[in-house]
């Protein structure tokens, strides 16, 4: 069946690190793959997409590119900010089969 | 566009209750699902419908209900509450074609004691 993985966290980095959030994921088919953020007492939203295979999803500085080869998706930013303190989700579609990987806390320190 | 609502923000239940959590999208979304939200897990799929009239269950259905006489309406049952659905609930639409972008609700947090 079609899974998630991402790493675990949580994550801490100081203002203006580099980010990577590793996702890696199993598929039958050719599924569009998603970044989602949660802030703290909110629902999901949609960071970036990839639908298909070496497609990059960009947003808010955050890139993530569809890796066929690698089945992966990782999350990268240059430069974090305080604000970009939340929950990251991993998450495939194949196309009515939606999975979420676990979620990646992240806390940035001013 | 409201987009998706879900009420109430909050419930407590006793062991036992019954409950139906409301979700409602206004972006006349064909496809609408219910996710559970537990510390450590992710997001667990409950049930999901694909259309007015069709529902079919997810990874972690036992112990919920849902029906969808409308597009705009997906509510979730809770039959006889447990402890073990104590979380946070999430309702979310897409259209189904294109990118399959989900869009979420604000959620649920239920307690059961």
């Amino acid at each position: 069946g079609n899974s998630v993985t991402q790493m675990e966290g949580p994550v801490t980095l100081s203002e203006e690190a580099f980010l990577t959030i590793n996702c890696t994921y199993t598929a039958t088919g050719y599924p569009s793959l998603f970044w989602y953020v949660q802030y703290p007492g909110e629902g999901l939203q949609l960071l970036l997409k990839a639908t298909k295979a070496d497609d990059k999803g960009s947003n808010k500085g955050f890139e993530a590119t569809y890796r066929k080869e690698t089945t992966s998706f990782h999350l990268e930013k240059g430069s974090v900010q305080v604000s970009d303190s939340a929950v990251y989700f991993c998450a495939l579609s194949d196309p009515d089969d939606m999975r979420f990987g676990a979620g990646t806390r992240l806390t940035v320190k001013p | 566009n409201a987009g998706v609502t879900q009420t109430p923000k909050f419930q407590v239940l006793k062991t036992g209750q019954s409950m139906t959590l409301q979700c409602a999208q206004d972006m006349n979304h064909e496809y609408m699902s219910w996710y559970r939200q537990d510390p450590g897990m992710g997001l667990r799929l409950i049930h999901y419908s694909v259309g007015a009239g069709i529902t079919d269950q997810g990874e972690v259905p036992n112990g919920y209900n849902v029906s969808r006489s409308t597009t705009e309406d997906f509510p979730l049952r809770l039959l006889s509450a447990a402890p073990s659905q104590t979380s946070v609930y999430f309702c979310a639409s897409r259209a189904r074609q294109g990118s399959y972008e989900q869009y979420f609700g604000p959620g649920t947090r239920l307690t059961v004691t």
